[in-house]
């Protein structure tokens, strides 16, 4: 069974402050991994990564995969308070679809 | 560029009522999904559609049906409404299928309440 755990669950940090969130997975038929954002409505995609060890960034925003320990990173630095959202981490499987993790809660306080 | 469009937004609905949620996107995407989102659960697929003319159950179909009238359009039915199908439900879609490497688009989603 396709499992994906995210920590932590939830997270409150200043402005400013740096942080990252983590997402293990077990899958069959690994082909790469999505990050979502979802403030108050959709989760909007932020990344795909496919292949180990290539940081993808946007912004303040970056993230990189480690297909080898099954498991993923999304960095935030310099916080603020619009990063205020659920995270949410989706491997892709060639067999079925997406499994999302239950997200990290990020509340950044001014 | 509408996206994926669900209707309606909002709904408040007695136990025992028979209910539609309509999803459609104008991105001309093979693959379609419903999902609900309840507190610490995450999002969970009900059913998805890997292209016009399948369905597929995910991982919490029961008490739910669906149907994909065409590409653009998948619905979901909820024939006899309990309290327990109080939530949040998105729809999604994504161009090539399922396990290929493309991120699917969600639309802003349904808040259904069960009384």
């Amino acid at each position: 069974e396709d499992k994906v755990v995210q920590s932590p669950l939830s997270l409150v940090v200043h402005e400013g402050d740096t942080v990252t969130l983590n997402c293990s997975y077990e899958v069959t038929n690994f082909r790469s991994l999505l990050w979502y954002k979802q403030e108050k409505k959709a989760p909007t995609f932020l990344f795909m990564l496919t292949s180990s060890g290539i940081e993808k960034k946007s912004g303040r925003l970056s993230s990189i995969l480690d297909k080898k320990e099954l498991f993923s990173i999304l960095n935030i630095t310099a916080t603020q308070t619009g990063d205020s959202a659920v995270y949410l981490c989706a491997p892709v499987s060639g067999n079925t679809p997406l499994v999302f993790g239950k997200g990290t809660r990020l509340s950044v306080i001014a | 560029n509408a996206g994926v469009t669900q209707t309606p937004k909002f709904q408040v609905l007695k136990t025992g009522q028979s209910m539609t949620l309509q999803c459609a996107q104008d991105m001309n995407h093979n693959s379609m999904y419903w999902y609900r989102q309840d507190p610490g659960m995450g999002l969970r697929l009900i059913y998805y559609s890997a292209s016009e003319g399948t369905t597929d159950k995910g991982e919490v179909p029961n008490g739910y049906n669906v149907s994909r009238l065409n590409k653009r359009e998948f619905s979901l039915r909820l024939e006899s409404a309990a309290p327990s199908q109080t939530s949040v439900y998105f729809c999604a879609s994504s161009g090539q299928g399922i396990g290929i490497n493309q991120p699917q688009h969600f639309g802003d989603g349904t808040r259904l309440s069960i009384l």
